[in-house]
């Protein structure tokens, strides 16, 4: 099994903060993705990355960005902190380049609040 | 991609099998089934998928009818631990752009 690992679990903060939720993985995966959801809702792809130095946006608008220097890392950056970013963000990766299939490992989750 | 259909939620009794449906009647012959879950406040865990064969593992036995057109994720013996949502997800072949789209899932709630 892959290891995904989210930091922080919780971050509540204050309005024009910025901030940035880590992503790490130790099993060298191409792809790594970022999806929010609200609680008792969809989750929703807002970015993936297929490899170093790529990233694309997802199927959700969002104002957070991504970068991917490394194959492990896939942090996510929210410039100025709204309280309409309060939700979880959940980070996966998915150990193929062309896959037959996709099994993608969840991180445990940032629960971000926004004041 | 094709798009699936699940029940919103369903009850199943401790130790007995929950079938969870799911109807992706646009299915392209190219595109997998895979199933997820979501325990609570936690990420999805991956469980099982298929193209077009009955498959099974540990945790669970996926159905996929002869038509393609929907598919049943049997979990043989539940336990209140299973209690969760359940994502059935239609994706092509992998690839290196290719993600997958959840849905809104079925809430399945193991009773006691």
């Amino acid at each position: 099994e892959a290891d995904i690992y989210q930091t922080p679990r919780y971050l509540v903060i204050g309005t024009g903060k910025k901030i940035t939720l880590e992503c790490s993985q130790t099993m060298g995966h191409d792809k790594m993705y970022w999806y929010q959801q609200d609680p008792g809702m969809e989750l929703h792809l807002i970015h993936y990355s297929y490899g170093v130095n790529s990233t694309e946006k997802g199927d959700l608008s969002s104002e957070s960005t991504v970068s991917r220097i490394r194959t492990e890392h896939f942090p996510l950056t929210l410039e100025s902190a709204r309280p309409s970013h309060t939700s979880q963000y959940l980070c996966a990766s998915s150990p193929y380049r062309v896959a037959t299939n996709e099994k993608l490992f969840f991180g445990s989750g940032t629960q971000l609040s926004v004041l | 991609d094709a798009k699936t259909t699940q029940p919103p939620s369903m009850d199943c009794a401790e130790g007995r099998a929950a079938n969870l449906p799911c109807n992706h009647s646009t299915i392209s012959g190219n595109e997998y089934v895979y199933w997820y879950r979501q325990i609570h406040s936690q990420g999805p865990q991956y469980i099982i998928h298929g193209l077009k064969n009955n498959e099974t593992n540990e945790m669970a036995s996926l159905i996929i009818t002869e038509d393609r057109k929907s598919s049943t994720l049997i979990l043989p013996h539940a336990t209140l631990r299973d209690t969760a949502v359940y994502y059935c997800i239609v994706s092509p072949r992998g690839g290196a752009t290719n993600k997958l789209i959840f849905g809104t899932g079925t809430l399945l709630a193991v009773q006691p």
